[in-house]
């Protein structure tokens, strides 16, 4: 079956540049979203349609896609965005919703 | 503006029934899908399905299929998730999310489901 590979963690220190993979074959032809949640949170939209960004979201945040992979950018990162991270796209075939498997964003 | 608000915590003993609510605030309650997510403790996002609240018409994810049933009340403004045959895998936090313009765009607080003997 379809599946979504996310890193399982990513470190970066205070300032600099988080980036978190998403691999899908079928990313070419779907829509792309990523979540940010929280311990003891609900998830939160980030990035949606791949490089959209919903309001009240910081700069700081951006999506892209290439082929296969879909990235999520953080620039600047700061302590407040040590959270897990979750891609999310959709399987045709299936009408199917798929999430990957998540990433833990550390902040040195 | 716009909400989701779940009903509370559920304790539930093996091949026992849960039924989770999502009362919904803020917008028009036909107007917009609602998704069921859960999260069991530690791990990801899992999908579960769908229910539209104009007709009814629901879309499950195949693991769930024959165990899941989500419903609404238009009245209410709110849906409903039932998992029957509850094991002690589904012990969970479960998640309704509205399926806005930018997809999953607002979610209710999540309610845990334990089951155990």
């Amino acid at each position: 079956s379809y599946e979504l590979t996310q890193p399982p963690s990513v470190s970066v220190s205070p300032g600099q540049t988080a980036r978190i993979t998403c691999s899908g074959d079928a990313l070419p032809k779907q829509y792309t979203y990523w979540y940010q949640q929280k311990p003891g949170q609900a998830p939160v939209l980030v990035i949606y349609k791949d490089t959209e960004k919903p309001s009240g979201i910081p700069e700081r945040f951006s999506g892209s896609s290439s082929g296969t992979t879909v990235t999520l950018t953080i620039s600047g990162v700061q302590a407040e965005d040590e959270a897990d991270y979750y891609c999310q796209s959709a399987d045709s075939s299936t009408t199917s919703v798929l999430f990957g498997g998540g990433t833990k964003l550390t902040v040195l | 503006q716009v909400q989701l608000v779940q009903s509370g915590a559920e304790v539930k003993k093996p091949g026992a029934s849960v039924k989770v609510s999502c009362k919904t605030s803020g917008y028009t309650f036909t107007g917009y899908y609602i998704h069921w997510v859960r999260q069991a403790p530690g791990q990801g996002l899992e999908w579960m399905g769908w229910v539209n609240p104009t007709s009814g018409g629901t879309n499950y994810a195949q693991k769930f299929q024959g165990r899941v049933t989500m419903t609404r009340d238009t009245s209410m403004s709110t849906a409903y998730m039932e998992l029957s045959r509850l094991r002690s895998d589904d012990t969970a936090v479960y998640y309704c999310a509205r399926e806005g313009p930018s997809l999953f765009d607002c979610w209710g607080q999540g309610t845990l489901v334990t089951v155990s003997s």
